[in-house]
C-alpha cells in the first residue's frame, strides 16, 4: 500500500526559505510522476508543481522561479525547495502520487513576520 | 488556464437519496492521446482529499459503486446513487489534461 508522509512545514518570515519533504513507501518515487498541491485552510486546492518519471518538471506561474521540485531515489523521497516565500504561500502542502491517486496528510507552511 | 466551475448542492441531502454534482471546464479536457483527464476527489473535514474517479468514470481502488461519473468535453457530472453519512465533505473536480492542473472550487455535501 502506498504511503506518503510530508514534513518540513514551519513558520517562516517573508523572503525566507523552506524545504518540504515527501517520504514515500510502498512504491518508488522514480516510477511515477508526483505532485505538490496546496490548500489554504478551509479553502480550495491549488496545484503547485509536478516531477515526471523522466525527471522533467512543471510549475504553477505563481511559484515559478521561486520553488524547485526534485527527488532523491536513494531515499525514496520527493522535495519542494521554497525560496523567496510570500505571505500568500501560506497553506497546507500535500504531496500526491500520479494524478491524485494517493495523498499525504500535508505539512503546514506559514509565512508571516 | 482552464477554469473549472462546479455547481452547488441546493440543500442538505437525506441519507438514501441520490445526489449529483456538475463540473464545467472552459476548454475541452480531451487530451491529444484521446483520454479525458477529469477526476473527482472527496475531502472529509480534517482529512486530505482522496481520489474517487479518474478519466471521467473510472472508480479508484476501494471506491464504492454508488459513485459514478459521466460527461465529455467540457461538461461532467458526479453522481452518488444513494448518499450515506460517510459521504459528507467537499467534492472537487480536477483536470490534469493541460498545465497548469486546475481544480473546481469545491461542492459541499451536507446530510439532512
Amino acid at each position: 500500500e502506498a504511503q506518503l508522509v510530508e514534513t518540513g512545514g514551519d513558520l517562516v518570515q517573508p523572503g525566507g526559505s523552506l524545504r518540504l519533504s515527501c517520504a514515500a513507501s510502498g512504491f518508488s518515487v522514480s516510477d511515477t510522476h508526483m505532485n505538490w498541491v496546496r490548500q489554504v485552510p478551509e479553502k480550495g486546492l491549488e496545484w503547485v508543481s509536478i516531477i515526471f518519471r523522466s525527471g522533467g518538471t512543471y510549475y504553477a506561474e505563481s511559484v515559478k522561479g521561486r520553488f524547485t521540485i526534485f527527488r532523491d531515489s536513494s531515499k525514496n523521497t520527493m522535495y519542494l525547495q521554497m525560496n523567496s516565500l510570500r505571505r500568500d504561500d501560506t497553506a497546507l502542502y500535500y504531496c500526491t502520487r500520479g494524478n491524485g491517486n494517493d495523498w499525504g496528510q500535508g505539512t503546514l507552511v506559514t509565512v508571516s513576520s | 488556464d482552464i477554469v473549472m466551475t462546479q455547481t452547488e448542492l441546493s440543500s442538505p441531502v437525506t441519507v438514501g437519496q441520490p445526489a449529483s454534482i456538475s463540473c464545467r471546464s472552459t476548454q475541452s479536457l480531451e487530451h491529444t492521446d484521446g483520454n479525458t483527464y477529469l477526476s473527482w476527489l472527496h475531502q472529509r473535514p480534517g482529512q486530505p482529499p482522496r481520489l474517487l474517479l479518474y478519466k471521467i468514470s473510472n472508480r479508484f481502488s476501494g471506491v464504492p459503486d454508488r459513485f459514478s461519473g459521466t460527461g465529455a468535453g467540457t461538461e461532467f457530472t458526479l453522481k452518488i446513487s444513494s448518499v450515506e453519512v460517510e459521504d459528507v465533505g467537499v467534492y472537487y473536480c480536477m483536470q490534469t489534461t493541460r498545465f497548469p492542473y486546475t481544480f473546481g472550487q469545491g461542492t459541499k455535501l451536507e446530510i439532512k
